[in-house]
């Protein structure tokens, strides 16, 4: 099946700086990204779905100023937590559908460990 | 929220034994999955059902899909202490985006 990897696996920052999370697909191009936060415990919600070339779209309740998303090309989508706090320590997970196989399944990243000190 | 129902919200069973989750969704689907997610790790993909389907198997997975109530289960036959995870069914909501249930936390005990 198709392969989405993250980078970094996990990362610790202090409180006010910011930090960049990488979702590939491997071995598709995927014009669209989805980018979920997983607190622990409980379920995953969705943040925003990253579209190659244009702006991101937001959940409701998601701040677009702090959760920067860049999908600059059909493999490379990005996530920057900026100004990081000790509330965005969280599990952050990507996923990306192969627009060229007639399936609805979503492949996953193996997500980000996000703590904030 | 359109974020669907899973039950029950935890589940101890001894090994051996089946394991049965359930989900209930709000709107009309085309498809729904079920993924498993082990302690702090990714998700894996068991299954997907399409919603001409009533029922689908894989190995001891074993899927049922009902439109009418708007609900889906999820079977392992003869659990193992693998199994132990946590499981999600999941299904696009009206803008297509897939949204995920509560989940529900499996604990198989020796």
């Amino acid at each position: 099946g198709a392969v989405v990897s993250q980078h970094p696996s996990w990362v610790i920052c202090k409180s006010g700086t910011s930090v960049k999370i990488e979702c590939r697909s491997l071995d598709f191009q995927a014009t669209t990204m989805f980018w979920y936060r997983q607190f622990p415990k409980q379920s995953l919600m969705l943040m925003a779905t990253s579209n190659e070339g244009s702006k991101a779209t937001y959940e409701q309740g998601v701040e677009k100023d702090k959760f920067l998303i860049n999908h600059a090309s059909l493999t490379l989508s990005t996530l920057t937590v900026t100004s990081a706090h000790p509330e965005d320590s969280s599990f952050y997970i990507c996923s990306a559908i192969d627009p060229w196989t007639n399936s609805y399944e979503q492949y996953f990243g193996p997500g980000t460990r996000l703590t904030v000190t | 929220s359109q974020q669907g129902e899973e039950d029950p919200q935890a589940l101890s069973i001894q090994e051996g034994e089946n394991a049965t989750m359930n989900c209930s969704y709000k709107t009309s689907i085309n498809n729904l999955q079920w993924y498993r997610q082990n302690s702090g790790r990714g998700l894996v993909h068991l299954i997907l059902i399409r919603s001409n389907e009533r029922e689908k198997h894989s190995g001891r997975l074993r899927v049922t899909l009902d439109t009418s109530k708007k609900s889906s289960s999820l079977l392992i036959t003869a659990s193992r202490a693998a199994d132990t995870a946590s499981y999600f069914c999941a299904y696009p909501n009206r803008d297509d985006k897939i949204i995920f249930g509560k989940g529900t936390r499996l604990h198989i005990l020796p």
